[in-house]
């Protein structure tokens, strides 16, 4: 997905154990999400960010954290990894009128296995 | 590829004839909707939105249709080709980051 990189593609990681996900743009958008997608879920959103150093909390954020120390990065972490964060993790780009954003720019996604 | 939905609503269509994916959305304060694409193994793309002051928007064989008295939205894919191959998710947004994202239909094409 041009503008957007996410790292790594896939991950196994043990119960327990810290993962950090990275998302990078190009296209200079002031906000970035993260994203979880589940098989009969529709794409739930974890944190966003509106700017440097500027994050909330999504509907699902719970074992997750998240830091914007520049624009063109979004960092995803799960401190300490559960069976249930098994998903498959997509980040997001928008440009928003202050109200309604103008669609989102997906990455290609990090399919996270933990075990 | 990563699995999207194991148990989604199916649409299987002949190679060259009219696709119809519908979706119900939830908000009726919602005030712009999207349709995406997602292929096996790679993210969502955006195909094309509608504002609520629209009825109906055509892009390059796709339209969408917004029928706001019943929280209903349509995309229409003329002369499916077996590109057109994917899942389908309709998008709803209110304002506020709050986007709602439907689960989904995955479109066959056959050859």
């Amino acid at each position: 997905d041009a503008g957007i990189t996410q790292s790594p593609r896939h991950k196994v990681t043990e119960t327990g154990t810290p993962v950090t996900l990275r998302c990078h743009q190009t296209e200079n958008h002031r906000y970035m999400y993260w994203y979880r997608q589940d098989p009969g879920h529709g794409l739930r959103l974890i944190h966003y960010s509106y700017g440097v150093k500027d994050t909330d909390k999504g509907e699902v954020s719970d074992g997750y954290s998240v830091s914007r120390s520049k624009t063109e990065d979004f960092l995803l972490t799960l401190e300490s990894a559960t069976s249930s964060q098994t998903s498959v993790y997509f980040c997001a780009i928008s440009e928003s009128n202050g109200q309604t954003t103008y669609g989102y720019t997906f990455g290609s996604g990090t399919r996270l296995t933990v075990v | 590829g990563e699995s999207v939905g194991l148990h989604l609503p199916t649409l299987s269509v002949q190679e060259g004839d009219n696709s119809i994916i519908n979706c119900a959305y939830s908000n009726s304060a919602s005030d712009y909707f999207i349709w995406y694409k997602q292929e096996s193994g790679k993210g969502p793309q955006f195909i094309i939105d509608i504002r609520s002051n629209m009825d109906k928007r055509q892009g390059q064989r796709v339209t969408v249709l917004l029928n706001k008295t019943v929280k209903h939205l349509s995309l229409q894919i003329a002369a499916t080709q077996p590109g057109d191959s994917a899942v389908y998710f309709c998008a709803e947004e209110g304002g506020g980051f709050k986007t709602i994202f439907g689960a989904g239909t995955r479109l066959f094409v056959k050859a």
